[in-house]
């Protein structure tokens, strides 16, 4: 079975600092992956998604980016943190498209992310 | 493009008694939907999605929801609430191989 990983699970962090998030993906090849944040009291916001290796689509401008060195890794990034950067990551796996089909997504536990 | 509204923001129940989450879409395309529930400091889980086969949907934990096309909604229902169930759901669309539209999630809190 297909199991994701995401740590850390809480980060505490002072603005100005740098950030890496990762997530990775066990019992599955190729995945898509995908970042999202939600905020407090909001619904979940796409940052970023990946149909293969070194393939990286931004969805929202910002100063964090994502990459996936592997596989089954997907990172997330910042060099300086913002306070507004603060909230819940989540990352999620979905089996790659073939022929147009709609995917489901699977959802990591998240990381809670406070910058101080 | 596609979108998502939850009418409700927060349903409170008492255990035992039915539970209703009410959500309407747009979609340019026919559209897959789910439900999903979210646990406080948890990632979300998957309670069931429609993709065009039967328009009642069963998932898990006795939830189940239905896709009325004519009312663009996606209704979820459970006939007993159990204390378990006291959590954040979302109500998502997807037309898209790679990018889903969530609602803004319906808190439900469930009374002893």
């Amino acid at each position: 079975s297909q199991t994701i990983h995401q740590w850390p699970a809480t980060l505490v962090q002072p603005v100005g600092s740098p950030l890496s998030l990762e997530c990775t993906v066990e019992g599955t090849s190729n995945p898509n992956l995908y970042w999202y944040r939600q905020a407090a009291g909001r619904g979940l916001q796409l940052l970023f998604y990946s149909v293969g290796i070194g393939q990286i689509s931004s969805e929202v401008p910002q100063n964090l980016s994502a990459s996936r060195p592997q596989d089954r890794q997907f990172i997330l990034s910042s060099k300086k943190l913002l306070l507004s950067d603060s909230g819940f990551y989540l990352c999620a796996w979905s089996v790659g498209a073939s022929g147009g089909l709609q995917e489901t997504q699977y959802f990591g536990p998240g990381t809670r992310l406070l910058v101080l | 493009a596609q979108s998502v509204t939850q009418l409700d923001s927060h349903v409170s129940v008492s255990e035992g008694t039915p539970v209703l989450l009410r959500c309407n879409y747009s979609s340019s395309y026919s559209p897959s939907l789910f439900w999903y529930v979210q646990h406080p400091n948890k990632g979300l889980q998957l309670l069931l999605k429609y993709t065009s086969a039967a328009t009642l949907v069963k998932g898990i934990n006795g939830f189940e929801a239905e896709f009325k096309k004519s009312e663009t909604s996606f209704h979820l229902t459970k006939p007993s609430a159990h204390m378990s169930d006291a959590a954040e759901y979302f109500c998502v669309v997807s037309d898209s191989d790679y990018k889903l539209s969530f609602g803004a999630g319906t808190t439900v809190t469930v009374r002893a």
